[in-house]
């Protein structure tokens, strides 16, 4: 089955700054890989998302790119904002009909540091 | 509509007795999903719906868990006989299930204590 790895755990940046989450996955087949925001106490939240077809992808200061042949895709996040603090997931899911499921990383704690 | 919910947001139960869950997914979205994240990780797959049919189910789910959809709209996951293991975070997602539209949409979560 698929496998994805995130780095790093937990991450600190200065309010202003950049931040990049880094996940790579194992499945050749995957296809769609989404990025998640978590609050505490909330369920993930759907930021971005990304196809296998597109290299990269931007939303005003979020933005993810995708090495498919490297089999990995990171999340960056620009002039990052102390509302931008929580955990954030990669996922993957590969298309093989009737076989949907999403596999996440681990997880990276972002801290903004005002 | 406001996206998914899930009832009941918090449960506290002893060990060994029977505990149930609900979820309401988005309207129209053909796709029903459970997860169940620990503190500290991601959300792992349960099990997921389309429609009213139970599609896949994870080897994480034991014999002690069962999840219904029965009309194709909102969905059950029962523990029975509850251990503590199963302290966790349950999740239910959906999504709109038609051709290659993979979104999934979570709803806040059950936060499952066993004492």
């Amino acid at each position: 089955g698929e496998n994805v790895e995130q780095h790093p755990s937990t991450l600190s940046v200065q309010e202003g700054d950049s931040a990049v989450i880094k996940c790579t996955y194992s499945d050749s087949a995957s296809n769609y890989f989404p990025w998640y925001k978590q609050e505490l106490g909330k369920g993930p939240q759907l930021i971005i998302d990304i196809r296998s077809n597109v290299g990269e992808k931007k939303d005003q200061r979020i933005a993810v790119t995708l090495n498919k042949t490297a089999k990995h895709f990171s999340l960056h996040i620009t002039e990052t904002q102390p509302e931008d603090s929580a955990v954030y997931f990669c996922a993957a899911i590969s298309s093989n009909f009737g076989n949907e499921k999403l596999t996440f990383g681990t997880g990276t704690r972002l801290t903004i540091i005002p | 509509d406001t996206g998914v919910s899930q009832n009941p947001r918090h449960k506290i139960t002893k060990r060994g007795q029977n505990v149930t869950f609900r979820c309401d997914p988005i309207s129209e979205h053909n796709r029903l999903y459970w997860y169940r994240q620990t503190l500290g990780q991601g959300p792992e797959f349960l099990t997921y719906f389309q429609n009213e049919a139970q599609l896949e189910k994870s080897r994480l789910l034991s014999d002690r868990f069962s999840a219904e959809r029965p009309k194709g709209s909102f969905s059950t996951l029962e523990i029975q006989r509850t251990e503590q293991g199963d302290s966790a975070m349950y999740l239910c997602a959906s999504s709109l299930g038609r051709d290659t539209t993979y979104e999934q949409y979570f709803g806040p979560g059950t936060r499952l204590t066993v004492t």
